[in-house]
């Protein structure tokens, strides 16, 4: 069974820019949640999508944003880039919202902000 | 607010050593409690989700209880080998993670 795939693995951009990331969960997984990872803030919470709805948010400015397909893949889009979001941005997946089943990560996308 | 603390920081044993890593959180009133290892340009691998009404899980060499009451969970791994260097995360639910404890284990 593939687990969560990212892509890119790795982004260059300059400030100003927008950048959509790909994230495509473990087939058959229907929730998908979205996190940036800093040295600094560690592991902070973007968003989660279920049933191509937004269930939860974090505390991220409007810049992010979300979607979800019928096939459960998911794209983040942050636009108007600024130096603070070079980060790892990692996608996870659980078969249903609330699920107590454990979440699976992809590798993550590092993204560097010039 | 749920706050996830983890302590220590960074922890550095030889070989063949027994060893508790420790999450702390703030509100009881969780779902669940999972443990993740990282290792470096990585994504986060499951080691051990524990329900809200269990007390621990075991797989292998780990072993992670949790205390609700006291708002404590530990992973334990026994017989530490190199292969186990990682930074260790445990995350209450979906949305608050602690910074990590950087384990190293020399041979």
């Amino acid at each position: 069974k593939a687990g969560v795939t990212q892509t890119p693995r790795y982004l260059i951009k300059t400030r100003g820019q927008q950048v959509t990331l790909s994230c495509s969960p473990i087939s058959g997984h229907r929730s998908v949640s979205w996190y940036q990872q800093t040295p600094g803030q560690g592991l902070q919470f973007l968003f989660e999508y279920f049933s191509e709805t937004q269930r939860n948010k974090g505390n991220f400015p409007g810049r992010f944003s979300g979607r979800q397909f019928s096939n459960s893949r998911s794209e983040m889009n942050v636009s108007t880039l600024e130096l603070g979001d070079s980060a790892l941005y990692l996608c996870a997946s659980s078969l249903r919202l609330n699920s107590n089943q454990p979440q699976h990560f992809g590798d993550g996308t590092r993204l560097s902000i010039l | 607010k749920q706050e996830v603390t983890q302590i220590p920081a960074a922890l550095s044993v030889p070989e063949g050593e027994n060893l508790v890593l420790n999450c702390s959180f703030t509100d009881s009133a969780i779902y669940n409690l999972q443990w993740f290892r990282q290792d470096p340009g990585k994504g986060l691998t499951s080691l051990l989700l524990i329900q809200s009404s269990q007390r621990e899980q075991t797989s292998g060499r780990l072993n992670a209880s949790l205390d609700k009451s006291s708002g404590r969970s530990t992973l334990y791994i026994a017989a530490s080998q190199p292969g186990d260097s990682a930074t260790y995360l445990c995350a209450v639910g979906k949305l608050i993670f602690g910074q990590g404890t950087e384990l190293s284990v020399k041979p």
